[in-house]
């Protein structure tokens, strides 16, 4: 089963526009991470964040993590075409191994 | 470049058969993941190793079956092939094994079960 939940499951914006995502899970967590999958190939990396963190930042990106409400955002400042992709939360949980449990993930288009 | 190599990239085979994909992790990496990724489950952990030994489990058939050697490539074998074995393979590594390490992705192996 799924532990990360995205939302929304699509989202279309223009160029230059904020792209903000969300995830929540259903257990408690070591920590979050954010990853993108573009049509078909593998998933790079964005940014982690630890379950004792609250905010993170990376070049146009900023995590949020609010562990009381089981929730994380993603927010892309700026957006550009390139960023059109598949955005995937994936948790580690509190007591298991390192596996990444992924959501189902949100597919971002960027118009330009 | 995640570093991070798969071989093959696709793989069109019939119910039944066997196949083995095959990962090289980034050097210096201990730790490989491998993923199924499917369009009606999505995203899935199958299985974890090491430095050569199996670290964690997670929804993998009996009929699939994984191993790292020495030289910390890995191989995950996947036999009694069905049509529902039909998806995205990756393959990820990592430093270590622990639970702060952000993982590195190969860029997959499409495989089709016809």
């Amino acid at each position: 089963s799924q532990q990360g939940e995205e939302d929304p499951q699509a989202l279309s914006i223009q160029e230059g526009e904020n792209a903000t995502m969300n995830c929540s899970y259903k257990t408690s967590i070591n920590n979050l991470q954010w990853y993108r999958q573009n049509s078909g190939r593998g998933l790079v990396h964005l940014i982690l964040i630890r379950s004792n963190e609250r905010e993170k930042h990376s070049g146009r990106l900023r995590v949020t993590l609010d562990t009381s409400k089981k929730s994380s955002s993603l927010l892309i400042t700026a957006s550009r075409a390139a960023d059109t992709a598949s955005y995937f939360c994936a948790t580690t949980i509190t007591g298991a191994n390192s596996k990444l449990t992924f959501g189902k993930g949100i597919t971002l288009s960027v118009r330009p | 470049d995640s570093g991070v190599t798969q071989t093959p990239k696709h793989l069109i085979t019939a119910t039944g058969q066997r196949v083995t994909l095959r990962c090289s992790p980034r050097s210096g990496d201990l730790s490989v993941y491998w993923y199924q990724q499917s369009l009606d489950q999505g995203l899935q952990f199958l299985i974890q190793y090491y430095n050569g030994e199996e670290r964690a489990k997670g929804n993998i058939l009996e009929r699939f079956s994984a191993q790292q050697f020495p030289d910390l490539h890995s191989e995950l074998n996947l036999s009694s092939l069905e049509l529902g074995d039909s998806a995205l393979y990756f393959c990820a590594s990592s430093p270590q094994g622990g639970t702060y390490n952000e993982q590195f992705f190969g860029p997959g192996t499409r495989l089709t079960v016809l």
